[in-house]
């Protein structure tokens, strides 16, 4: 199946400060997606995109569609303790494929 | 409901037993699928519903499990004999392809363990 590599594994960062995390793949995607996961949850969409090149922000975060079509990154700005959680990339061509996770710790 | 829900929330069982996961999906949602997390793991997945038929099967372990999906709705995924390497958190999401969105939604998952 299709691999996405997800990076970095973990981060633990002081609250206020920048969050920067990408995926790769060595395949292309048309759609990417970054979900948060809080513990005994199940994941929960945070940004879609669509097209290459896309830049979309939500709030604090802001994602863009590489526009080779096989990457994408999710960067927090000015994190706050909530953020704690475990953020997933995931491709979709005919079906979705996930990365495996970036365990991100906010220390107040 | 508003969301995808999942039953039970939290399944314990005896080695060998089968067990029966559930899942409703958003309504008017065609795709469905069922993924497995083990303890600080991504999401593996396990099969893919578009309507009631499963194009793709490739995720499922063993012929242990199985899934079906009936009136293009409630989806259920079995696991039969159980062993204690199936303990893990098992997600359902749910989406509605569409030319200019494809967006998945998950459920809160099963947490199943295996004693």
């Amino acid at each position: 199946g299709q691999q996405l590599n997800q990076s970095p594994q973990s981060m633990f960062i002081q609250e206020g400060e920048d969050v920067s995390m990408n995926c790769t793949s060595s395949s292309i995607f048309n759609t990417w997606l970054w979900y948060k996961q809080d513990p005994g949850e199940g994941p929960v969409l945070l940004i879609a995109l669509y097209k290459a090149g896309e830049l979309t922000s939500n709030g604090r975060l802001t994602a863009q569609f590489g526009i080779t079509r096989k990457d994408s990154f999710l960067n927090i700005s000015a994190s706050i303790p909530s953020d704690v959680g475990i953020y997933f990339c995931a491709g979709q061509l005919y079906q979705f494929y996930f990365g495996t996770g970036t365990s991100l710790t906010v220390i107040p | 409901g508003a969301g995808v829900s999942q039953s039970p929330s939290n399944k314990v069982t005896e080695k060998g037993k089968d067990v029966e996961l559930r899942c409703d999906p958003i309504s008017g949602h065609t795709a469905l699928y069922w993924y497995r997390q083990s303890l600080g793991q991504g999401l593996e997945f396990l099969i893919y519903f578009q309507g009631n038929s499963a194009p793709d099967k490739s995720g499922l372990p063993s012929d242990r499990f199985s899934a079906e999906r009936t009136g293009g709705s409630v989806s259920t995924l079995t696991i039969q004999r159980t062993q204690q390497e199936d303990s893990a958190v098992y997600l359902c999401a749910s989406s509605f392809p569409g030319d200019n969105y494809n967006e998945q939604f998950f459920g809160p998952g099963t947490r199943l363990t295996v004693l």
